[in-house]
C-alpha cells in the first residue's frame, strides 16, 4: 500500500518559472490537502479538496493553483515561482477507513533561485 | 479561528529521563487532535490522536497525551526517552466541521543526551 506519493522529492526552480508538484493517493481518500512547511513556522494550509471537482482556498493559497479531476490525484501547481515560495510541500490525504486521522506524504523540498 | 501553540521551541532531555511536551490549542467546540513527529529530511508520522471519550490516549512508540478541556491542553508524555525519539514534534487541532482542515503548532525540537 503506497500511500500518498509525492513527486518530485527535490527540485531546483528559477524565478518565474512554473511548475507542478504531484500528489496521488491510492486509499480512495476523498480528502486530501497541501500544505506548506517553513521553519519555526509549522505546517500552512495552502489549499485542499472534499472531493472530485471541488477545491478551496486554505490560509496561504496566493501564488498557488490547484485541481482535483480525480479522486487519486491533486496537483500542486506554481505558476510563477518567487523566492517566497522556497518551502517543504506535504500533500496530505484523509477518508475511507482512515476516519478523521490525515496521512501525510513524504514531502517535496522546493529551492527558487 | 482554531490556534495550537507550542510555547516550547527546543527541549533537552537526558536519554532515559521522562519527557512532557505542551501544547494549547484554541477551539469553539470539542476538538479534534493530533500529535505527529518527523525526523529530519522526513514526513510527518501520527504518533496518537483524541476524537472523544478516554481523555488519556495511548500513541505509538511508548507516547500518551491528555485531553484536558478545563486547560485547553493536549500534552505529550513518555516516561523514558530514547536516543532514537529526538526529532520534532507538531501539535494539531482538526475542526469538526468541512475538510477537517489540520491546524499546526510551530512545533518543538527534541534533543536527547546520552
Amino acid at each position: 500500500n503506497a500511500g500518498v506519493t509525492q513527486t518530485p522529492k527535490f527540485r531546483i526552480l528559477k524565478i518565474g518559472q512554473s511548475m507542478t508538484l504531484q500528489c496521488a493517493q491510492d486509499m480512495n481518500h476523498n480528502y486530501m490537502y497541501w500544505y506548506r512547511q517553513d521553519p519555526g513556522m509549522g505546517l500552512k494550509l495552502i489549499y485542499y479538496s472534499v472531493g472530485a471537482g471541488i477545491t478551496d482556498k486554505g490560509e496561504v493559497p496566493n501564488g498557488y493553483n490547484v485541481s482535483r479531476s480525480t479522486t487519486e490525484d491533486f496537483p500542486l501547481r506554481l505558476e510563477l515561482a518567487a523566492p517566497s515560495q522556497t518551502s517543504v510541500y506535504f500533500c496530505a490525504s484523509r477518508g475511507g477507513s482512515s476516519g478523521n486521522t490525515i496521512y501525510f506524504g513524504e514531502g517535496s523540498w522546493l529551492t527558487v533561485v | 479561528a482554531q490556534s495550537v501553540t507550542q510555547p516550547d521551541i527546543h527541549i533537552t532531555v537526558s536519554e532515559g529521563a521522562s519527557l512532557e511536551l505542551r501544547c494549547n490549542y484554541s477551539y469553539g467546540a470539542t476538538p479534534y487532535l493530533f500529535w505527529y513527529v518527523q525526523s529530519p529530511g522526513q514526513g510527518l508520522q501520527l504518533l496518537l490522536k483524541y476524537f472523544s471519550g478516554d481523555t488519556l490516549v495511548q500513541g505509538i512508540k511508548g507516547f500518551e497525551a491528555e485531553f484536558k478541556r478545563s486547560q485547553s491542553s493536549f500534552n505529550l508524555r513518555k516516561p523514558s526517552v530514547h536516543w532514537s525519539d529526538a526529532a520534532e514534534y507538531f501539535c494539531a487541532v482538526g475542526d469538526t466541521g468541512g475538510g477537517n482542515k489540520l491546524t499546526f503548532g510551530t512545533g518543538t525540537q527534541l534533543k536527547v543526551e546520552l
